[in-house]
């Protein structure tokens, strides 16, 4: 199975600072088609999750522009531009490439 | 707007075989590029996915929960079905439906709010 890392597990940060999510993937995600099926899901506290970016960079709808994804290969980011209050919760990258599909470990953004 | 309800018997012992239904609104699995999808969370744990069922009723599972499970749905009354056979307390977890949808792949963009189930003597 690929094995997604996620880092920091832990994130902290005060309200408009800008941050940044790691996910290393244990095999290349670009698949045979040439996308790189690599997402991005926000599960807040209490709540489940919920789709903010697929295949490395597309924003899902609704999701607000100051979430943006970027990478390749077995390399990725998630950037939020400004974190807002709302924002706090774990991000989980998700590969769909290779079956199974998995999740990355997951990383909590803390609101200081 | 897409809705996804999940539902279950709550607590069960082990042995037993673990029954859950998820009931949407908003969308069609006759529908092409529609699917369901579960997953499970234990408790302050990361997401685990367990299995797919798409609109042409092509059923994909994860080999590491394979034989114990079964994937199903009732297209006229919008409900898929997950069956896990033979439980341990370490199918102790909160089950999720999500909404799949082909896009550049495809994406899980809508999810239930999930399902508590406890497995325990």
């Amino acid at each position: 199975d690929v094995v997604l890392t996620q880092t920091p597990p832990t994130l902290s940060a005060t309200i408009g600072q800008s941050v940044s999510i790691s996910c290393r993937s244990s095999q290349s995600l670009l698949d045979s088609d040439g996308d790189t099926y690599l997402n991005w899901l926000l599960q807040r506290p209490g709540q489940s999750p919920q789709l903010l970016i697929y295949s490395v960079s597309n924003l899902e709808s609704g999701v607000p522009n100051r979430f943006s994804g970027s990478g390749s290969e077995t390399d990725f980011t998630l950037k939020i531009s400004g974190v807002e209050a709302e924002d706090l919760g774990v991000y989980y990258c998700m590969q769909a490439t290779h079956a199974p599909l998995t999740f990355g470990s997951g990383t909590k953004l803390e609101i200081k | 707007q897409v809705t996804l309800k999940e539902s279950g018997p709550g607590i069960l012992q082990p042995s037993q075989t673990l029954s859950l239904t998820c009931t949407f609104s908003g969308f069609s699995l006759s529908t092409y590029g529609m699917g369901v999808g579960w997953i499970r969370q234990p408790s302050g744990k990361g997401l685990e996915w367990l299995a797919n069922i798409w609109w042409d009723d092509d059923k994909y599972y994860n080999p590491s929960l394979k034989n114990r499970l079964t994937i199903s749905k009732d297209t006229s009354n919008n409900q898929a079905f997950l069956k896990i056979t033979n439980v341990d307390t370490a199918d102790t977890a909160t089950y999720y439906c999500a909404r799949l949808r082909i896009t550049r792949g495809y994406v899980m963009d809508a999810w239930g709010q999930g399902a508590s189930v406890t497995v325990s003597s």
